[in-house]
């Protein structure tokens, strides 16, 4: 039973333009959203959070958007860099934690 | 700062051997912590998680065991591996609240 879903397997993007990530969950305990990048042969490092009160997070050019009646979120990447190629996990938080998938990324010269 | 530690980087074991990864975390006091795998093209399983001494939950059934012998000291072991053990295993800690995930490097197991 997958609570968190990520249906895009992979994204093929050009620098400079934007990235969409998307993810969606089952589980209305979950109150607490998370993504995070992924090189290989690495550990996930945290990217950005954002709280089921808010519906919208900021940092940089990571944007984070929640659409709680949806039970969708999805992280925007503007613009794109080569540096952004990686896989992208989001994590739903609250009476369990739940990784989706992953979304690879790439972002093309 | 805190700082998590895994070791060995890479692991090449045959089927059936015993298996011993080690994840210890530094400057942070009683952390949740947690072991991952992630099978090649596949998505981070949650294997076990723990939220003190002695107190391990697990996810999902199988041949492997957790334990926490210290407050910042995570093990996974096995008796017996099997070919499907093989993946990269990621240790991870937290504090609540809130729940952000720090990850190890990883282990790269592969069984053969």
């Amino acid at each position: 039973d997958q609570q968190v879903k990520q249906n895009s397997p992979s994204l093929s993007v050009q620098e400079g333009r934007i990235s969409i990530l998307n993810c969606d969950y089952t589980n209305s305990m979950f109150d607490y959203f998370l993504w995070y990048k992924k090189y290989p042969a690495e550990g996930p490092t945290f990217l950005i959070s954002i709280s089921s009160i808010k519906d919208k997070n900021e940092d940089g050019r990571f944007t984070v958007f929640l659409n709680k009646s949806a039970k969708h979120l999805s992280l925007h990447i503007v613009p794109s860099q080569p540096g952004d190629s990686a896989v992208y996990f989001c994590k739903a938080a609250g009476n369990k934690l739940t990784f989706g998938g992953g979304t690879r990324v790439l972002v093309k010269p | 700062s805190q700082t998590i530690h895994q070791w060995p980087a890479t692991l090449v074991q045959p089927v059936g051997s015993p298996l011993s990864l080690e994840c210890t975390v530094e400057g942070t006091s009683n952390p949740n912590l947690y072991w991952y795998r992630q099978a090649a093209g596949r998505g981070l399983q949650l294997l076990f998680y723990s939220v003190g001494i002695g107190q391990i939950s697990s996810e999902v059934p199988q041949n492997l065991s957790a334990s926490r012998p210290q407050d910042r000291q995570f093990i996974l072991s096995s008796k017996k591996l099997l070919l499907s053990d093989s993946g990269f295993y990621l240790c991870a800690w937290s504090n609540l609240p809130p729940d952000t995930q720090y990850f190890g490097p990883g282990t790269r197991l592969t069984v053969l």
